[in-house]
């Protein structure tokens, strides 16, 4: 099975900012990731899949299969972007998450 | 659609007592998959099925069990709640395997063992 790391579990920046949010994973053939989020108190949603190269809400995230890294990143934070996001690997796997704070 | 659904909404438990926390999906998803969020922990994957009648063990099964009677419905049963098992438990559903396919989740069931 692919398994997926978050390294940071909380990060916090002020709106406007950059930002980057990491997601490692172990080789295993294929990769098959995806960033999900969870607003306060809401269901987990998909935010992107490595596959289709997407931009959602502003948030890229590329695939690097050198570092394999798939880290989410957003040019200009916003405070709605305050969220818990989760990478995930294939075989159903999920990373720790990292809580994502934007300040005013 | 309703999607993936999740009942009940809060839960309180006694230790030593059982209960079923229901899901129920109307996509006709053959993957479906019950996880628990703690925090610092993420989501962990408890028991999932690839389809109706198959169901397999997760990352920290001990304590639970499922069936998959139908496509729709995906149960998940506490045998004698313990404390460690107070969580939010989420279901969810998918159509396919693979890197094209997401997850789609239910509105999770908070969960306190006393």
């Amino acid at each position: 099975a692919q398994r997926v790391t978050q390294p940071e579990k909380l990060l916090s920046v002020f709106k406007g900012a950059p930002v980057e949010l990491k997601c490692n994973y172990s080789y295993s053939g294929s990769p098959e990731l995806f960033w999900y989020v969870q607003y306060s108190r809401q269901r987990l949603q998909l935010l992107l899949r490595h596959i289709s190269r997407e931009s959602i809400k502003g948030f890229t995230a590329d695939l690097n299969k050198g570092e394999t890294s798939f880290h989410l990143k957003k040019p200009f934070a916003q405070e709605e972007d305050s969220a818990m996001y989760y990478c995930a690997g294939s075989r159903l796997t999920f990373g720790e998450g990292t809580q994502l704070t934007v300040n005013p | 659609n309703a999607g993936v659904t999740q009942t009940p909404k809060f839960q309180v438990l006694k230790t030593g007592q059982s209960m079923t926390l229901q899901c129920a999906q109307d996509m006709n998803h053959e993957y479906m998959s019950w996880y628990r969020q703690d925090p610092g922990m993420g989501l962990r994957l408890i028991h999932y099925s690839v389809g109706a009648g198959i169901t397999d063990q997760g990352e920290v099964p001990n304590g639970y069990n499922v069936s998959r009677s139908t496509t729709e419905d995906f149960p998940l049963r506490l045998l004698s709640a313990a404390p460690s098992q107070t969580s939010v438990y989420f279901c969810a559903s998918r159509p396919g395997w693979g890197r094209f396919y997401e997850q789609y989740f239910g509105p999770g069931t908070r969960l306190t063992v006393t």
